[in-house]
């Protein structure tokens, strides 16, 4: 079992661009959840998809929107990217009563 | 607005020691918590939860204390071995369950020393 698989694992973009990150979940899990961790602090939840809709949102703008596709894997998507959004983006899948996050995508935007 | 604080940025402990961490929260609708740990260039790896009905729960080396009065929680690792330096981070679940949306703390750094 792979376990939770982020594509890239590293991205420089510059400002304005648009970025688009990628997740597979452990096998046999159907629910993804995105969360972004800036330096020195905690992960904070963007939002999670089940059945391919958007079940649940953090207090990110609309900037940051996400996919589930069939196979349950999941893409983040942000528009007009901010210094700010310089964070490693955690993905993370779940089944029953445990969540599994993958090593992350570390974004840079210069 | 910092729902889960973890005050204590980083901790030392010798080898064989018991390892405190401790976390506190706001809400008092939060009704599971978890504990995960966090080395560098890896996602958060889940150690441990204890529900809101329970005050401790223990995993070999690891048990959690729950104090909902004080809106309190503490991992305690004993012994303490080298391998366990790591970021240990609290997260509390608003919803039910370890499933859904996590609220996380800022994350204490151990470090074991041999």
């Amino acid at each position: 079992d792979a376990g939770v698989t982020q594509s890239p694992t590293h991205l420089i973009k510059t400002r304005g661009q648009q970025v688009t990150l990628r997740c597979s979940p452990k096998s046999g899990h159907d629910t993804v959840s995105w969360y972004q961790q800036a330096l020195g602090q905690g992960p904070q939840f963007i939002f999670q998809y089940y059945e391919e809709e958007e079940r649940q949102r953090g207090n990110f703008p609309d900037r940051f929107s996400g996919h589930q596709f069939p196979n349950y894997s999941s893409e983040l998507n942000v528009n007009a990217l901010l210094l700010g959004d310089s964070a490693l983006y955690l993905c993370a899948s779940s089944q029953y009563n445990e969540q599994f996050f993958g090593p992350g995508t570390r974004l840079t935007v210069l | 607005d910092q729902q889960v604080k973890q005050n204590s940025p980083s901790l030392s402990v010798q080898e064989g020691r018991i390892s405190i961490l401790n976390c506190d929260y706001t809400n008092s609708m939060f009704d599971y918590f978890l504990w995960y740990k966090k080395y560098p260039a890896e996602g958060p790896t889940f150690l441990i939860s204890i529900s809101s009905i329970k005050d401790k729960n223990e995993d070999g080396r690891f048990t959690v204390f729950l104090n909902k009065s004080a809106k309190h929680l503490s991992l305690h690792i004993v012994p303490s071995q080298p391998g366990d330096s790591a970021v240990y981070f609290c997260a509390a679940s608003p919803y039910g369950g370890a499933t859904n949306k996590l609220i996380f703390g800022t994350g204490t750094l151990l470090a074991v020393q041999p």
